[in-house]
């Protein structure tokens, strides 16, 4: 099955711990995203990517970190600089040509993060 | 400052009712207006989306109807069911810095009482 895998489900971060998410995908997609998701804000954007060893800061990036090393990856660090870290992250893959195809989003199943 | 916004907030219908979810935009070089579904604990997922050129998409029960005079989109759920109870989500994108990103609405809950 095609599709983007993340993991965990749900995470845990304790006071001054960084935390890494994962985020893989089999898409063969160029371009990766991270999004924060909080009741009532919507999605908003942390960072993203559009190829390999290349990011750039979406609109809520600090206390976040990324890195893109290879295509099929893109894990999110919150470090311990992020103080409100509760919400729930999405990760998200798109073609980065073609007319709509490079429009189109697909999203992972998300994880939970909360704090101790 | 909010570039897509979304209304209502949240909505109930009943069995076989019309939701109506509305959406108003302000940057001009938005060209692709796609709507999610997201069901709790899950990601979203792209349900219907269209471009400027058209005024309305239908795809079986879902319709986004489109007035770019008005800087506004709808989608219009017909016949709504239970199992479309979740959160939706209005989008809009374009070259924005050189890039293509999403840029999306608050979200409304939809809960269709049976």
């Amino acid at each position: 099955d095609g599709g983007i895998t993340q993991s965990p489900k749900y995470l845990f971060r304790k006071e001054g711990q960084n935390v890494t998410l994962s985020c893989e995908q089999n898409l063969n997609h160029d371009a990766m995203y991270w999004y924060r998701q909080d009741p009532g804000q919507g999605l908003r954007l942390i960072y993203y990517s559009q190829i390999v060893n290349d990011f750039q800061k979406g609109d809520i990036a600090e206390g976040y970190s990324v890195s893109r090393e290879k295509k099929e990856s893109f894990p999110l660090t919150v470090t311990s600089a992020q103080k409100n870290p509760t919400a729930f992250y999405l990760c998200a893959s798109s073609r980065t040509s073609g007319p709509i195809a490079k429009n189109i989003q697909y999203f992972g199943a998300g994880t939970r993060l909360s704090v101790l | 400052q909010q570039q897509v916004k979304q209304s209502p907030q949240s909505l109930i219908v009943q069995k076989g009712g019309i939701s109506i979810i509305n959406c108003a935009y302000e940057n001009t070089a938005f060209d692709y207006f796609p709507w999610y579904q997201q069901f709790p604990g899950k990601g979203p997922a792209l349900l219907i989306a269209i471009r400027p050129d058209v005024s309305e998409k239908k795809e079986g029960r879902f319709t986004i109807s489109f007035n770019k005079s008005a800087k506004q989109f709808s989608l219009h759920i017909m016949d709504s069911q239970p199992g479309d109870s979740a959160t939706y989500f209005c989008a809009a994108s374009g070259a924005q810095g050189g890039s293509e990103k999403l840029v999306f609405g608050k979200g409304m809950k939809l809960t269709v009482n049976p």
